[in-house]
């Protein structure tokens, strides 16, 4: 039982490349969350999946898609990566929704962008 | 928007003291309030967390308090030791339909031996 799974574990763009983050779980779990971490910032939501086929905004969605591809995997999408999203980026799983289960995250990818 | 307000930003104790973080909430609505350990290059790991129907919870050296009147809840840790230093993260539910968590902005603390 591997948990919550990311790849890749460190990642490095340039500015205007694109990339596909990918998030696993092994749990059966039907929400699926991704974050982003910045120092002093804490963690921010992206995007999440409420259930298998629905995704919808957090608080900082913008320059991000993402798609439920099944109800194991989450993948988190840069179309044109910017500096801006240098950051920690952590995905995380729950069986229901949040307030009622545990909310289990990833080892998280690192991305830099040049 | 909603807000969790967390503090201090940064807390320094020695062996053996207690360490108190205090997070604040904006939805009145929120019903779960968890609490989430990070160890340096680690990931988030959920360490206690406390329910809207309960004013305190305890698992040996942490506690968690919650003052819904107030929208505040704080976590407690006592016989503090080196292994306790990391970053500390409050989280509050919010609702509203579409259920997420709204993180603080976390607490690094050091546990001096």
């Amino acid at each position: 039982n591997a948990g919550v799974t990311q790849t890749p574990k460190f990642q490095v763009l340039k500015t205007g490349q694109s990339m596909t983050l990918q998030c696993a779980q092994d749990m059966n779990h039907n929400s699926m969350y991704w974050y982003r971490q910045d120092p002093g910032m804490g963690l921010r939501l992206i995007y999440y999946s409420a259930s298998e086929g629905t995704t919808d905004k957090g608080e900082v969605p913008n320059g991000y898609n993402v798609s439920r591809l099944n109800k194991r995997e989450f993948s988190l999408r840069l179309e044109s990566a910017a500096p801006s999203q240098t950051s920690v980026y952590f995905c995380a799983s729950s069986l229901e929704a949040v307030s009622t289960d545990t909310q289990y995250f990833g080892p998280g990818t690192r991305l830099t962008v040049l | 928007g909603e807000n969790v307000e967390q503090h201090p930003s940064t807390l320094s104790v020695q062996e053996g003291d207690s360490a108190v973080i205090k997070c604040t909430y904006s939805d009145s609505a929120s019903n779960y309030f968890p609490w989430y350990k990070q160890e340096l290059g680690k990931r988030p790991q959920l360490i206690i967390d406390i329910r809207s129907n309960v004013g305190e919870k305890k698992d040996q050296r942490i506690a968690v308090t919650l003052n819904k009147t107030a929208k505040h809840f704080s976590l407690h840790i006592t016989e503090t030791q080196p292994e306790d230093s990391a970053v500390y993260f409050c989280a509050a539910s919010i609702q509203g339909g579409s259920e997420k968590l709204v993180f603080g902005k976390g607490t690094k603390l050091t546990v001096n031996p």
